[in-house]
């Protein structure tokens, strides 16, 4: 199907272990985003990549590494988790990263609800 | 500085007009965006706004003033449907070749009968 997924949706995992969350988007969109959310945050930016290959860290990036060999695949990767990675984990796409009219509103992928126990 | 203000939560009643306001402190950015989000679900877009003025979209209708660090979104017509999380996020440039939006917490609308 069309569009921007993620998996897994929901994932319990325990402190210390690492847990990778995918996003997959079918666009072809040059710009993918990760994003945290959590209550009384604004969404914020984790890693975001340009294109294939070029990735760069956001606001809040200790403790996650990205990778991106796809222009369609962008994996988030939680080394060791912590407790304070509990969190709604959102991947998002953009045509464009120029702030282009029309053509770089992002489009978000449904989530992955992550519990660190 | 790049602080996004928004009201926590408000209320208003079907069929109402009720207007959500936004104020920033962020500089260099390229345009505004407004979304919606419900509870347990991704953000969606609603509008965007480049320019000063006022964008209208049906029921819905957005206004930036750039020189004074100020948007609204205005919604008509209140709907039960409509109750839902209203992010505001201004837009700003990395660099020449990257582009970020930076994210209210949001305001929390709710709608009653």
């Amino acid at each position: 199907d069309a569009g921007i997924t993620q998996s897994p949706r929901y994932k319990i995992t325990e402190t210390g272990r690492q847990v990778t969350l995918m996003c997959h988007q079918t666009w072809s969109h040059s710009y993918m985003f990760w994003y945290r959310q959590d209550l009384g945050h604004g969404l914020r930016l984790i890693y975001y990549s340009a294109a294939a290959d070029i990735t760069d860290k956001g606001e809040v990036p200790d403790g996650y590494v990205v990778s991106r060999s796809k222009t369609e695949n962008f994996p988030l990767t939680l080394e060791s988790a912590t407790r304070s990675q509990t969190s709604v984990y959102f991947c998002a796409s953009s045509e464009s990263g120029r702030g282009q009219a029309g053509s770089y509103e992002q489009y978000f992928g449904p989530g992955t609800r992550l519990t660190v126990t | 500085g790049q602080n996004i203000d928004q009201p926590t939560e408000m209320t208003a009643t079907e069929g109402a007009i009720v207007q959500i306001n936004c104020t920033y402190q962020t500089s260099g950015f390229n345009g505004l965006f407004w979304y919606q989000q419900h509870a347990g679900e991704a953000p969606t877009f609603l509008s965007y706004n480049v320019l000063d003025g006022l964008e209208e979209k049906g029921r819905f209708s957005s206004f930036l003033s750039r020189s004074k660090g100020y948007s609204y979104l205005l919604l008509k017509e209140l709907q039960m449907k409509d109750s839902a999380s209203y992010l505001c996020a201004p837009g700003g440039s990395l660099s020449d070749s990257n582009y970020q939006l930076i994210w209210g917490a949001g305001t929390k609308l709710i709608i009653k009968p």
